[in-house]
């Protein structure tokens, strides 16, 4: 069974640079799409990108200037690079796998709340 | 650029009664790219509905999705205690390449 889990410091200052890891168990990295969404609290699920396998990457265009996805297969692992932030990148952040087809997302991390203050 | 709009905003109802949920997108989605997630509080979202009609894996048959173009809807025919939640559709297609809707909370 895929088993998802976020890693990453739960506090970062403005202006700094967010960092999130997300490391997979029970399953391949290879063939799959990996996303990061996110979530502020009391609010709506946004698509921030994401990596396939093989590196290439897709992101929303609100995050194009901000944003590194990077994968490291052999560690089954991929990561997220939010530069710039600002308290209104608070929020929890989840990692997530999608299918070649219509990339729906069926497994999820359990996500970890980053918070960006002073 | 893709927007959904999902109605109603709330959905008040009790266990046993059905539920019918709408995803309405502003251009078609292609192929039917379509998929519903289900969110309960302090949990992440889990995957009920993939290519408009399909159940994912593990998912009760009381879940059907269906619908194409820019019309889509979730029913939940025979609501549980465990089905009140918050409910997103999600579309894949052209930029942005995945968009999800505001959400439709269902409460008793």
């Amino acid at each position: 069974q895929v088993h998802l889990q976020e890693s990453g410091p739960g506090l970062v200052k403005p202006s700094e640079t967010l960092s999130l890891t997300c490391t997979l168990s029970g399953g391949s990295i290879s063939g799959y799409f990996w996303s990061w969404i996110r979530q502020p609290p009391g609010k709506g699920l946004e698509w921030i990108g994401y990596i396939y396998s093989s590196g290439s990457t897709n992101l929303n265009l609100p995050f194009q200037s901000r944003v590194i996805m990077s994968v490291e297969s052999p560690q089954n692992q991929f990561s997220l690079k939010l530069t710039s932030v600002t308290a209104a990148d608070t929020a929890v952040y989840y990692c997530a796998r999608g299918g070649v087809g219509d990339r729906s997302l069926d497994s999820w991390g359990r996500g970890t709340l980053v918070t960006v203050s002073s | 650029d893709i927007v959904l709009t999902q109605s109603p905003g709330t959905l008040s109802l009790s266990p046993g009664e059905r539920a019918t949920l709408s995803c309405r997108a502003s251009q078609s989605i292609a192929n039917n790219y379509l998929a519903w997630y289900q969110q309960k509080p302090g949990q992440a979202p889990r995957l009920l509905i993939y290519g408009a009609s399909k159940r994912a894996t593990g998912i009760p048959d009381r879940f059907s999705g269906s619908g194409s173009g820019t019309e889509f809807t979730l029913t939940v025919s025979r609501l549980e205690p465990e089905d009140f939640a918050v409910y997103y559709c999600q579309q894949f297609g052209s930029s942005p390449r995945i968009t999800f809707g505001p959400g439709t909370k269902v409460d008793i």
